[in-house]
């Protein structure tokens, strides 16, 4: 199974600071039809994952503009420009490229 | 609004079966595929299959083959999944999620918790 390994485990931020959350694959997660199914997910206390980015980058419906997604083949960030209390939480990479599909081990976001 | 509206939460004895159900409204059933995903006790998420309702075709993770069967009922735009001989090692709270192609998984039921004690 494609390992999904997430730095840092654990990160702390103030209100308005950039943070940016490393997801690194065992393998390429360059599907052979040209796509790369590399997602980011934020569950926040008590609540249900939620859809941040897909395809590496695209954001997903209704996600504010602050979450960007980069990085191909093996390594991927997700960066938040001006962290929000709302987004406090554990971040979660997951890739669809190979099966079966798998969840890095998360980043738990705190707010200071 | 989509929404993914899954049963309640279960105790069930060691050995025996549980079957949860997760009821889909807001959109085209048969146009998305709806994933199962496991989330045991402060631990992170595992993949356990997906179907496919309109094909009703099925693709389950290796590590749940034989412990999770998935199913779908079209006339009810509901999802199923069966969790056999259960033991402590499934208490967990488990999502159904639907997906397209493309977009993954971007809408998740509320999660159903699943207890095995005796």
């Amino acid at each position: 199974d494609v390992v999904l390994t997430q730095t840092p485990p654990t990160s702390s931020a103030t209100i308005g600071q950039s943070v940016s959350i490393s997801c690194r694959s065992s393998q390429s997660l360059l599907d052979s039809d040209g796509n790369t199914y590399l997602y980011w997910y934020l569950q926040r206390p008590s609540q249900s994952p939620q859809l941040l980015i897909y395809l590496v980058s695209k954001l997903g419906s209704g996600v504010p503009n602050r979450f960007s997604g980069s990085g191909s083949g093996t390594d991927f960030t997700l960066k938040i420009s001006g962290v929000e209390a709302e987004d406090l939480g554990v971040y979660y990479c997951v890739q669809g490229t190979h099966d079966p599909l798998t969840f890095g081990s998360g980043t738990k976001l705190e707010i200071k | 609004e989509v929404k993914l509206q899954q049963s309640g939460d279960e105790l069930v004895r060691p050995g025996a079966s549980v079957k949860m159900s997760c009821k889909a409204s807001g959109y085209t059933f048969t146009d998305y595929a709806m994933h199962w995903v496991k989330q045991s006790p402060g631990q992170g998420l595992e993949w356990i299959g997906t179907i496919i309702p309109l094909i009703d075709t099925t693709s389950y993770n290796q590590k749940f083959k034989g412990k999770a069967t998935l199913t779908a009922d079209k006339s009810s735009n509901t999802a199923y999944m069966e969790l056999s001989r259960l033991t402590s090692e499934d208490s967990a709270v488990y999502y159904c999620a639907r997906s397209d192609y493309l977009t993954g998984m971007d809408a998740w039921g509320q999660g159903a918790s699943v207890t095995v004690s005796s």
